[in-house]
């Protein structure tokens, strides 16, 4: 079956430090990958994707690679800011519209 | 108004009232979607519509029952729930063009559910 696995949060990390939050799936087939972004009081937004293999997903500074051999799309940030904290969730889907999601990690970024 | 929105943002029901959830999409999109956001769960996909047609139906309980007038409009409405349905119900959109291409979900804000 399809799944998502991610890091528990919630992180705590100070302002210009590296972000990493580990995603690991299962997947029938070829999945595109993604990751969203919920901030407080609002809904889901895209922040990245890849669709294939090897593909590099980046915006607004975040990246995440698509490693087919290790089943893994982990999410990187080189220098996070006060206003990344939100909620990520790492995602897949198989076919139009079945996307699966991973638990949400938390992340705090204090001045 | 623009993107997907949800009222009300907030509700509080008793297991024995009937209430409903309201989504509205200003995206010209023809698919919407109900989510159930639990904490420490991943999302739950509850109904998928395309066209005003309901297409999925992830085993949930009848207390639930979903109602799509149009492509626009999304109402989930809710009887005799359970304090364990007590979560974030997210409404989404996109533009499906019936092919097996994802195409990206917008979300509405959510509507925050607790049943006493």
């Amino acid at each position: 079956g399809n799944s998502v696995t991610q890091m528990e949060g919630p992180v705590t990390l100070s302002e210009e430090a590296f972000l990493t939050i580990n995603c690991t799936y299962t997947a029938t087939g070829y999945p595109s990958l993604f990751w969203y972004v919920q901030y407080p009081g609002e809904g889901l937004q895209l922040l990245l994707k890849a669709t294939k293999a090897d593909d590099k997903g980046s915006n607004k500074g975040f990246e995440a690679t698509y490693r087919k051999e290790t089943t893994s799309f982990h999410l990187e940030k080189g220098s996070v800011q006060v206003s990344d904290s939100a909620v990520y969730f790492c995602a897949l889907v198989t076919g139009a519209n079945n996307l699966f999601f991973g638990t949400g990690t938390r992340l705090t970024v204090i001045p | 108004e623009t993107g997907v929105t949800q009222t009300p943002r907030h509700l509080v029901m008793g297991m024995t009232n009937k209430k409903s959830l309201k989504c509205e999409q200003h995206l010209g999109h023809n698919a919407m979607y109900w989510y159930k956001q639990s904490a420490k769960k991943p999302l739950e996909l509850m109904f998928v519509y395309n066209f005003k047609e309901q297409t999925e139906n992830n085993s949930v309980p009848s207390r639930f029952s979903p109602e799509c007038p149009n492509s626009s409009h999304l109402f989930l409405h809710l009887h005799t729930l359970q304090p364990e349905d007590s979560a974030l119900y997210l409404c989404a959109s996109s533009q499906d063009l019936g092919t097996q291409t994802y195409n990206e979900q917008f979300f509405g804000p959510g509507t925050r559910l607790t049943v006493l």
